[in-house]
């Protein structure tokens, strides 16, 4: 079946600008994941999503990072105000609500020039 | 809090040669341990896993042990290939549902 799918594939934005970064879960995936990859940082959480719960935003930055997840699948990163150190590349995966796999997207490479 | 220590690279063997790599943790209670695999170009792909103490995952050649005694969880290949070039990441996860804890990755690069 078809995996997690993430969009754009690659973003280039000037610094100053917003970004919008979109993930499509896995059909019937209930939790929801994004993280950053970055070369100083390696792997990091940003934020989670489970079913109808609050999300756990205890990795996200700073106040330009938000997400939203619309009707329980398609979630959207955003990132105002873009910052040179926000340039990385952003990973969704997502997950059965019981079971410990997560399955990651192929990720959006974001270049803030 | 959690964290998880890999061994950093880059790790550089010829083909069919012996492959650890060693990855510790630091958890409270009982978490799940990971091994996710990234090939150049492409997104992270889970190689194994283990949820409990003195379980054994294995994929493709590739085992890993959960060794709660000595909280470590090492990967290993009895004869790698070229094909096998890839950065490893070592990754636990407190509970179902939770964020997993990633270490910083060792790349593997195997020669023929």
């Amino acid at each position: 079946g078809a995996g997690v799918s993430q969009s754009p594939s690659n973003k280039v934005t000037e610094k100053g600008k917003d970004v919008e970064l979109r993930c499509d879960p896995i059909s019937g995936h209930t939790a929801l994941y994004w993280y950053r990859q970055s070369l100083g940082q390696g792997l990091e959480f940003l934020i989670y999503f489970q079913g109808n719960s609050a999300p756990d935003k205890s990795g996200l930055p700073s106040d330009r990072f938000s997400a939203e997840r619309t009707g329980g699948s398609v979630s959207t990163l955003t990132i105002q105000r873009t910052q040179q150190e926000d340039s990385a590349v952003y990973l969704c995966a997502s997950s059965l609500a019981d079971y410990y796999e997560q399955y990651f997207g192929p990720g959006t490479r974001l270049t803030v020039t | 809090g959690n964290s998880v220590t890999q061994m950093e690279g880059p790790v550089t063997l010829s083909e069919e040669a012996f492959l650890t790599i060693n990855c510790t943790y630091t958890a409270t209670g009982y978490p799940s341990l990971f091994w996710y695999v990234q090939y150049p170009g492409e997104g992270l792909q889970l190689l194994l896993k283990a949820t409990k103490a003195d379980d054994k995952g294995s994929n493709k050649g590739f085992e890993a042990t959960y060794r709660k005694e000595t909280t470590s969880f090492h990967l290993e290949k009895g004869s790698v290939q070229v094909s096998d070039s890839a950065v490893y990441f070592c990754a636990l996860s407190g509970q179902a549902g939770t964020a997993l804890i990633f270490g910083k990755g060792t790349t593997l690069s195997v020669s023929s």
